[in-house]
C-alpha cells in the first residue's frame, strides 16, 4: 500500500516562494511507470492540476501555471517537491501530491496540507 | 471558472438514483477519456471511476460512468448515507492540461 505525505510551511508571504516535499512510503519511486503529481483546491472551489513528474525526471506543467511552478524528484530519499515561486492570495489552497497510472488518473493521494498566502 | 462544467448540487433520499453530468469540448472530453472522483468531506479526493466507465478495485457497482460525445455522466444508484460528498469529474485537454469540474456536492435528504 503506497502512502504519500505533504510537508511544508503552511504560511508563505506574498511574492515569496512556496515549497512542498511529498515523501513516499510503502513503495519506489523509481519503479514502475507511474507519474507523480501535484493537484490544488483553492478553499471552497474545484480541483487545479499543477503537474507531474516522471522518475526520470521528465515533467510537464499546467500552462497557467508553468512560468512559476517547478517539480522535481529525489529518487535518493522516495520525495518529490514542487516549488510556486512569486505567489499571490489566489495561490491560497489545499496542495495534494498524488500517484498516477497516467497523467489524469491519480490513484493514490496524499491528505493534502493547506498553504496560505499572507502578509 | 472551471473547464469542465458540472451543476453545483445534487440531491436524493436513500435508495433512490441520481446522476451527476459534467460538459466539456471536443478537446477534452470529446476526444479524451473522463475519470471521476469522490470526495469525502474534509478528506482528499479518491478515485471513482476512471476511463469513463471502468471502476477500481473495492468501488461498488452502484457507481457507473458514461460518456457520449462531449458529456460524460456519472449514476450512482441505491444511494447511501455515506455516498454524500463531493464528485469531481476530469479529463486531458488537447491544449496540454488536465482540466477539472467545479464538483458537484451531493446531498443525501
Amino acid at each position: 500500500q503506497v502512502q504519500l505525505q505533504e510537508s511544508g510551511p503552511g504560511l508563505v508571504k506574498p511574492s515569496q516562494t512556496l515549497s512542498l516535499t511529498c515523501t513516499v512510503s510503502g513503495g519506489s519511486i523509481s519503479s514502475g511507470d507511474f507519474y507523480w503529481s501535484w493537484i490544488r483546491q483553492p478553499p471552497g472551489k474545484g480541483l487545479e492540476w499543477i503537474g507531474y513528474i516522471f522518475h526520470s525526471g521528465t515533467t510537464s506543467y499546467n500552462p497557467s501555471l508553468k512560468s512559476r511552478v517547478t517539480i522535481s524528484v529525489d529518487t535518493s530519499k522516495n520525495q518529490f517537491s514542487l516549488r510556486v515561486r512569486s505567489v499571490a492570495a489566489a495561490d491560497t489552497a489545499v496542495y495534494y501530491c498524488g500517484r498516477n497510472l497516467d497523467i489524469v488518473t491519480t490513484i493514490d493521494w496524499g491528505q493534502g496540507t493547506l498553504v496560505t498566502v499572507s502578509s | 471558472q472551471s473547464v469542465l462544467t458540472q451543476p453545483p448540487s445534487a440531491s436524493g433520499t436513500p435508495g433512490q438514483s441520481v446522476t451527476i453530468s459534467c460538459s466539456g469540448s471536443r478537446s477534452n472530453i470529446g476526444s479524451n477519456t473522463v475519470n471521476w472522483y469522490q470526495q469525502l468531506p474534509g478528506t482528499a479526493p479518491k478515485l471513482l471511476i476512471y476511463s469513463n466507465d471502468q471502476r477500481p478495485s473495492g468501488v461498488p457497482d452502484r457507481f457507473s460512468g458514461s460518456k457520449s460525445g462531449t458529456s460524460a455522466s456519472l449514476a450512482i444508484s441505491g444511494l447511501q448515507s455515506e455516498d454524500e460528498a463531493d464528485y469531481s469529474c476530469a479529463a486531458w485537454d488537447d491544449r496540454l492540461n488536465v482540466v477539472f469540474g467545479g464538483g458537484t456536492k451531493l446531498t443525501v435528504l
